[in-house]
């Protein structure tokens, strides 16, 4: 089973600094089917970047994701007030067929 | 696109219950389309659960689940289901319907609000 390693745990920033958050799997993935969310408390999870880099509809240019085979980073390039939220990867793939990392974090500084 | 769920509550352990998900915005019978739930236990992440396509076709479960749950759709309603039998407390969670993008996308680009479920005594 692929299982996904996100950290930091807690990233603790001030808005308008840059975020950097990591996924490690365990093994090689499929870069094609890496995506990131967005999870605020009460609300619905937020599709932001699908196919490791690419953003979803509506989502602004200030968030952008990369990397391969077994490290993906998930960047805000300038944190807004709004951002301050869970962050969860996810994978798809075989056993289980989708795998959520553990979440990161994003709190204010 | 909206995705509704309904039907949580609280429920003994060994208990029944079937949450309901409406969805509308989109054409919900495609082939296309294959619908998902996923779990937020307290305090813990996300959980994908059970996955059903378009066409019923093809019905996937997590370990954790399979024998004790159902997935089911009925695309006349424009609804999906998950019929939970012998809950435990550690099913306990916020179940999340939400929907497959595209073509085995492998991603979720729609969710619904939730519906929070409590096996207790």
């Amino acid at each position: 089973d692929i299982v996904l390693t996100q950290s930091p745990g807690t990233l603790s920033l001030s808005p308008g600094e840059r975020a950097t958050l990591s996924c490690r799997a365990s093994q090689n993935i499929d870069s094609n089917y890496l995506a990131w969310y967005q999870h605020r408390p009460g609300q619905a999870p937020r599709l932001l970047i699908h196919g490791t880099s690419t953003r979803a509809s509506d989502i602004p240019d200030r968030f952008s994701g990369g990397g391969s085979g077994t490290d993906f980073t998930l960047s805000i390039s300038t944190v807004e007030p709004e951002d301050f939220a869970l962050y969860y990867c996810q994978h798809f793939g075989n056993s289980p067929l989708f795998t959520f990392g553990q979440g990161t974090k994003l709190e204010i500084k | 696109v909206q995705l509704v769920e309904s039907g949580g509550g609280l429920v003994r352990p060994g208990g029944s219950l079937t949450l309901s998900c409406e969805a509308s915005g989109f054409t919900f019978s495609s082939t296309y389309y294959d619908m998902v739930w996923v779990r937020q236990a307290p305090g813990k992440g996300l959980q994908w659960v059970a996955s059903i396509s378009g066409r019923r076709s093809f019905i996937y479960y997590s370990d954790s689940v399979k024998g004790r749950f159902t997935v089911s759709r009925d695309n006349a309603k424009n609804s999906v289901y998950l019929q939970m039998n012998s809950l435990r407390v550690e099913d306990t969670a916020m179940y999340y319907c939400a929907r497959e993008g595209s073509g085995w996308s492998g991603y979720f680009d729609y969710w619904g609000q939730g519906s929070l479920v409590t096996v207790s005594s």
